[in-house]
């Protein structure tokens, strides 16, 4: 167990519709990155946040957003939701002044 | 343009037969090299920090070796449970981790 905690672990919806994933970070990281994985690429950079500020984007497309709360805990969303998006998104987050990612268990998003 | 490349794709090991997975990247800053084990729909889970040429760390029958240009995760007498996506990934100074493809190790009993 990472300590990352993400929900929900399944997600299934249809086109056109909004979702959000949520992810708490391992107590006292301050830095949370999301990461989409899809069967045929490997784990892809999408945001990171580090104490409610976002520091750096990926190719996080423009239907996505995100955000980090006060008490750390971060929610991805996901709007207008095409066919392909459906993959595995991960959150993960970093101790202070490092760069190792402890990695959550993922929401597996499917659109129908 | 950053980027990690892994080799093979997949490897194929009876039990006990030792072999070495590679991690190559493009040279710049090194802000650290990081491996993880990926088990099917579960999350990557953290192995290594390598930070120098010359590095070594060791977990049970695994040894993750670094180079200026590449590294190495080596496997000794590897167990079936050893099964699993081995994943590489470089901070090339950016904020964040960017990952290799991955190599799909199985090992046969």
């Amino acid at each position: 167990d990472s300590g990352v905690t993400q929900t929900p672990k399944h997600l299934i919806t249809a086109t056109g519709q909004r979702v959000t994933l949520r992810c708490s970070p391992r107590s006292g990281d301050l830095s949370v990155y999301w990461y989409q994985q899809s069967l045929d690429q490997g784990l892809q950079f999408l945001i990171h946040y580090y104490n409610g500020e976002e520091r750096a984007k990926g190719n996080i497309l423009e239907r996505f957003s995100a955000q980090q709360f006060p008490d750390l805990h971060s929610e991805l969303n996901l709007s207008s939701l095409e066919l392909g998006d459906s993959a595995l998104y991960f959150c993960a987050s970093s101790p202070e002044g490092r760069s190792e990612a402890f990695f959550g268990q993922g929401t597996r998003l499917t659109v129908v | 343009e950053d980027q990690v490349t892994q080799s093979p794709e997949a490897l194929r090991l009876q039990e006990g037969e030792s072999s070495s997975l590679n991690c190559s990247y493009t040279v710049s800053g090194l802000r650290g090299l990081f491996w993880y084990r990926q088990d099917p729909g579960k999350g990557p889970e953290f192995l290594f920090t390598l930070y120098s040429a010359g590095e070594e760390k060791e977990k049970e029958r695994l040894k993750a070796t670094l180079t200026k240009k590449e590294s190495f995760l080596h496997i000794t007498a590897p167990k079936p449970e050893d099964s699993a996506t081995y994943l590489c990934a470089r901070n090339f100074g950016n904020e964040k981790l960017t990952f290799g493809t991955g190599t799909r190790l199985t090992i046969i009993p």
